[in-house]
């Protein structure tokens, strides 16, 4: 079976410009969160969903960042603008229904973003 | 909040070593996960711990959680090249949420 897909793998931009991360879940989980990771901050959720829906977007850092999941098996970030210090490496994990609070997430390989 | 403090935050052991990487948290911990990462990929789930005294092993990677769930230990036996990467440990922080410690660098010299 496929794990998370995340799309692009690398991403190179201009400041000002606008960037759309793309993630494709593991079929049958319902759950997805976006991460990013960076050297000097470690590895921060950023946004998760449940069922599509967004539940917790408290580390989302600035109203430049947007995410959506239309269905079940498609989410996106969105950077507008773009800026330097949103270069850093982006996550996306999946994880199954269950009746664990925490259950096990698959991440996928993750984005790295570079903003000139 | 939750805070995880790794340690060491890196470590270079021959081939063949034992080694231990400690994760300690201000809290009590309520499911405690440990990821390996290698450079340019995503997280590998490695195994999770939820009760005090907890130990659980895979292959030659074994992790203890304490009896006051504050601190865990994943230790590795005879190590071998393929366990160099960086290891992350993970707890929950409610409703699903992770928070990660900064993580601990590993090398394999052989």
């Amino acid at each position: 079976d496929a794990g998370v897909i995340q799309s692009p793998r690398h991403e190179v931009t201009e400041m000002g410009q606008e960037v759309t991360l793309r993630c494709k879940p593991i079929s049958g989980h319902n759950s997805l969160f976006w991460y990013r990771q960076t050297m000097m901050r470690g590895l921060e959720l950023l946004i998760y969903f449940n069922n599509n829906v967004p539940i917790d977007d408290s580390g989302m850092p600035e109203d430049r960042f947007s995410a959506k999941m239309p269905n079940a098996s498609f989410s996106t970030l969105k950077i507008q603008p773009s800026e330097p210090r949103d270069s850093a490496v982006y996550f996306c994990a999946s994880s199954p229904p269950g009746t664990h609070l925490y259950n096990e997430q698959f991440f996928g390989p993750g984005t790295r973003l570079t903003v000139l | 909040s939750q805070e995880l403090e790794q340690s060491p935050q890196s470590l270079i052991v021959q081939e063949g070593k034992n080694l231990t990487i400690n994760c300690t948290s201000s809290k009590t911990l309520y499911g405690l996960y440990w990821y390996k990462q290698k450079y340019g990929e995503g997280l590998i789930f490695l195994m999770m711990l939820q009760k005090g005294g907890e130990e659980k092993s895979h292959e030659k990677i074994t992790a203890k959680l304490d009896e006051k769930k504050q601190q865990s230990s994943l230790h590795i036996t005879a190590s071998q090249p393929s366990h160099a990467g960086i290891y992350l440990c993970g707890a929950g922080k409610g409703a699903q949420k992770l928070v990660f410690g900064q993580g601990t660098r590993l090398t394999i010299n052989p």
